[in-house]
């Protein structure tokens, strides 16, 4: 069975550092990763995903994202944050571009 | 292009009535829609996905009978909440997904639906 664990819950950072969101999964077969944020009282929506070819994937906002097969692991990374990246931000993996399956989400706190 | 609407955005009713929340695919045609659930600082929960004219497949623990989703068209869904209690106060989103080779393999969410059961 698919799982998705984000390591961490709040990432607290300052305006303009870099920041990393960790994401690890599980499965047995090949995957499509899915990085979304969701703004308060808001659906989700998509930052960025891996199908296929490139590890490196880039998405809106200036968000980017690793696969690492070996390690398992999608995490999503910005070199410089703003304030109004503040948000939760949601790790999915789904096996056939069907269910998805959430991770716990981590809340991204950027202070002035 | 790929958007998906949700109706009401909020809606407070009494604890034992019904209440239907709309799912539209507003620019694309969505062979497959998911229902989620979400509670406060919590993920989202899928709760059952719908293809267009097929009966819904509910996941374990959801009651089908409690939560009636209809797919009768390529572009609506709904998600009837039947004598809704408090309990069932949380945040409902669907989505929308299809087999078009632009969009496959991902899924666009709607803003989500905001239930309160006095």
């Amino acid at each position: 069975a698919q799982s998705v664990t984000q390591l961490d819950s709040q990432v607290p950072v300052f305006e303009e550092a870099p920041v990393e969101l960790r994401c690890n999964y599980s499965s047995s077969v090949s995957v499509y990763l899915f990085w979304y944020v969701q703004y308060p009282n808001q659906g989700l929506q998509l930052l960025l995903k891996y199908l296929s070819g490139s590890t490196l994937v880039k998405g809106i906002n200036g968000f980017e994202a690793e696969f690492n097969k070996s390690q398992t692991s999608f995490h999503l990374r910005k070199p410089s944050v703003h304030i109004s990246d503040t948000a939760e931000y949601f790790c999915a993996v789904s096996e056939s571009g069907g269910k998805l399956i959430f991770g716990q989400g981590t809340e991204l706190s950027v202070k002035p | 292009g790929a958007v998906v609407s949700q109706h009401p955005s909020w809606v407070i009713c009494k604890s034992g009535t019904s209440v239907k929340i709309e799912c539209r695919s507003l620019d694309f045609q969505a062979t497959t829609m998911f229902w989620y659930r979400q509670f406060p600082k919590q993920s989202l929960m899928l709760m059952a996905t719908s293809n267009e004219g097929s009966k819904a497949t509910y996941e374990q623990g959801v009651e089908k009978d409690k939560f009636l989703i209809n797919h009768a068209s390529l572009t609506l869904s709904t998600l009837t909440v039947t004598s809704a209690h408090p309990e069932d106060s949380s945040f409902y989103i669907c989505s929308a997904g299809s087999q078009t080779s632009r969009i496959y393999n991902e899924q666009f969410f709607g803003p989500g639906t905001r239930l309160t059961v006095l």
